[in-house]
């Protein structure tokens, strides 16, 4: 069956630094791919998703690229600011819909 | 727009009581999703409905779970004797179910505690 991997947390940066969180799955098929984040007090968002082998997706300065030959989706951002404090969690979809999920990663970013 | 709701915000019951919690889809949506995410985990698939049917219910961890969708927009997810084990945040999402790539939406949740 599908499942995902991700870096396990809690990651603590400098503001400005470059930030990568890891994650590789297993699935059947061609599934599509997730970063989802939660920032605090709030209910879970999409971040960026890819669809497809090769596809990047991208999404307030946050991008990560479908790999097939490794089966990854790293996320990466090139300067995070105070306000990307949150926990990400990458997921993956197959033919049935149903997201299966990271445990999550929690970044602090200080000022 | 409105978004994903979800009622209540927080069910503090007891062991053995009956439980149901409500989601209000995104207006147009028919596909909606219930997942729940005990503490430091991702969260867990329990259900997905495509209109008013279950598509697929494989996640309910066993028959005291249940959830209807009667006129495809608003689910209810029941939980009869509950456990202590139970105890999570509820999640319900909404995606315009047209394409397996279709971004699910969330709401923010149920937090469920028994005692």
């Amino acid at each position: 069956g599908n499942s995902v991997t991700q870096m396990e947390g809690p990651v603590t940066l400098s503001e400005e630094a470059f930030l990568t969180i890891n994650c590789t799955y297993t699935a059947t098929g061609y599934p599509s791919l997730f970063w989802y984040v939660q920032y605090p007090g709030e209910g879970l968002q999409l971040l960026l998703k890819a669809t497809k082998a090769d596809d990047k997706g991208s999404n307030k300065g946050f991008e990560a690229t479908y790999r097939k030959e490794t089966t990854s989706f790293h996320l990466e951002k090139g300067s995070v600011q105070v306000s990307d404090s949150a926990v990400y969690f990458c997921c993956n979809a197959g033919n049935n819909r149903k997201l299966i999920w990271g445990l999550g990663t929690s970044l602090a970013v200080n000022p | 727009g409105a978004g994903v709701s979800q009622t209540p915000s927080n069910k503090v019951t007891e062991k053995g009581k009956y439980v149901e919690l409500r989601c209000d889809p995104i207006s147009g949506h028919t596909a909606l999703y219930w997942y729940r995410q005990s503490l430091g985990q991702g969260p867990e698939f329990l259900i997905y409905f495509q209109g008013t049917g279950a598509a697929d219910d494989s996640g309910l961890p066993n028959d005291r779970f249940f959830a209807v969708r009667p006129e495809g927009s608003v689910s209810t997810l029941k939980i009869q004797r509950t456990e202590r084990g139970d105890s999570a945040v509820y999640l319900c999402a909404s995606s315009l179910g047209q394409q397996r790539t279709d971004t699910q939406y969330f709401g923010p949740g149920t937090r469920l505690t028994v005692l």
